[in-house]
């Protein structure tokens, strides 16, 4: 019963091209966040929601666009994908935001790759 | 910019020894500090949290934190091969309280 879940979870796509990503948490959260993982292991906080509002929004191309339907879910909309936008995208959940002594948890990742 | 500044390593320990993994950060501010470990193609799992000044032990595992120095550590006492993996140390430093992640210390234990 997975707690925190990306789709798809390899996505190949070419330069140019318009992509999403889906995650949806059945832990209770009322807090999301989109993390983005480079080659060298460096996680970077793009995105966070509570209660289905944007709390963060930190400075990426607004070709990213996020959008949360219902606290349960965030998603991920790239425009015109360019070759730097390959990594591998990281959903997150917590409860409150602000001060969280209990950490994140995790979704699998999306590992996009832009050719 | 808030930071929090971890060795990158490799750090290599033969299996049975402590390893000693630790982060330093730049803002005062912040309250929590947790321990994520990271196996090669998998999302980070959280292992430890620690809020207190001093030391919090579960099982294997120790973290240690000092406020005044802004320095926070992990202890893995009998290091296993299974342990081989990148830590990655967080503080709740945010601008929205979110968790700033260092760049990982990547662990190899040796059989």
């Amino acid at each position: 019963d997975t707690a925190v879940s990306q789709t798809p979870k390899y996505l190949v796509t070419q330069m140019g091209n318009d992509k999403s990503i889906k995650c949806e948490q059945n832990l209770g959260h009322d807090t999301m966040y989109w993390y983005k993982q480079d080659s060298k292991k460096f996680l970077k906080i793009m995105f966070s929601y509570n209660n289905k509002e944007l709390i963060i929004n930190e400075t990426v191309p607004n070709r990213f666009s996020p959008k949360s339907p219902d606290k349960a879910h965030l998603n991920l909309h790239i425009n015109s994908l360019e070759l730097g936008d390959s990594a591998v995208y990281f959903c997150a959940s917590s409860q409150g935001w602000g001060n969280t002594y209990y950490g994140y948890t995790f979704g699998s990742g999306t590992r996009l790759t832009v050719v | 910019q808030k930071e929090v500044e971890q060795n990158s390593g490799p750090l290599s320990v033969p299996e049975g020894a402590i390893a000693s993994l630790n982060c330093t950060y730049s803002d005062r501010g912040s309250q929590s500090f947790f321990w994520y470990r990271q196996y090669s193609g998998k999302s980070p799992e959280l292992i430890m949290f620690i809020y207190s000044n001093g030391d919090k032990e579960d099982g294997r595992f120790t973290a240690q934190l000092n406020k005044a120095s802004q320095y926070v550590s992990l202890l893995i006492r009998d290091s296993q091969p299974s342990d081989s993996a990148t830590y990655l140390c967080a503080g709740n430093g945010g601008s929205q309280g979110n968790l700033i992640f260092g760049k990982g210390t990547k662990l190899s234990v040796k059989p």
